[in-house]
């Protein structure tokens, strides 16, 4: 079966750049999508589609895919994106949705 | 925007079924899906499946497959996912989520999320 595998924690400063990497056979050829999960809330979709940002999403969050790397990227990273991050994507042989295990977004 | 309100906690025995329901807040319902997706405590997130709202058509995990049952009723909008012969194992939040879906299922996202159900299974 199809897998997605993320780093389970990632830390960065507040103000720099982090990078979250979710990687998967051919994953290039399939569109990726991100979610934000804080503790006690709902997940929140940050990018959908590789690139694009829901209009609420600030503009700090990106996204890219190619080869078999998808990466979120948070340029200026601000201690309220301290949370965990999943990325998702459809298999299509299977038609089934499969997530990454998650990273860990520490902020300090 | 898309809000979904769901049912309240739910506590159920080993073998026993549970229904969680999912109402949208959207007049067009049917163009979209609703997913259902899980998270155990201290787990990640789990998908279960889907329904399409415009046919009625779904598609579910494996590991839920043969247990689990997705419907809606569009005169409500609202989604509902039966669960049955439960374990310990099922314990977990429940959210339902509405979906975009491809043609062909190019692409798929889940763009708002209800505020989940937890569901504890316990003897």
């Amino acid at each position: 079966s199809y897998e997605l595998t993320q780093p389970p924690s990632v830390s960065v400063s507040p103000g720099q750049t982090a990078s979250i990497t979710c990687s998967g056979d051919k994953l290039g050829d399939k569109y990726v999508c991100w979610y934000q999960q804080k503790p006690g809330q709902s997940p929140v979709l940050v990018i959908y589609e590789d690139t694009k940002r829901p209009s609420e999403i600030p503009e700090r969050f990106s996204g890219s895919n190619s080869g078999n790397t998808a990466t979120l990227t948070i340029s200026g990273t601000q201690p309220m994106d301290e949370a965990d991050y999943y990325c998702q994507a459809w298999d299509s042989s299977t038609r089934t949705v499969i997530f990454g295990g998650g990273t860990k977004l520490t902020v300090l | 925007q898309v809000q979904l309100v769901q049912s309240g906690a739910e506590v159920r025995k080993p073998g026993a079924s549970v229904t969680v329901s999912c109402k949208a807040s959207v007049y067009n319902f049917t163009t979209y899906g609703i997913s259902w997706v899980r998270q155990a405590p201290g787990q990640g997130l789990e998908w279960m499946g889907w329904i399409s709202a415009y046919t009625g058509n779904t598609d579910y995990a494996q590991r839920v497959q043969g247990r689990v049952t997705m419907t809606t009723d569009t005169s409500t909008r609202t989604a509902y996912m039966d669960l049955r012969s439960l374990r310990s194992d099922d314990t977990a939040v429940y959210y339902c989520a509405n979906t975009i879906f491809g043609v062909g299922g190019y692409y798929f996202y889940m763009d708002v999320w209800g505020k989940g159900t937890t569901v504890t299974v316990s003897s």
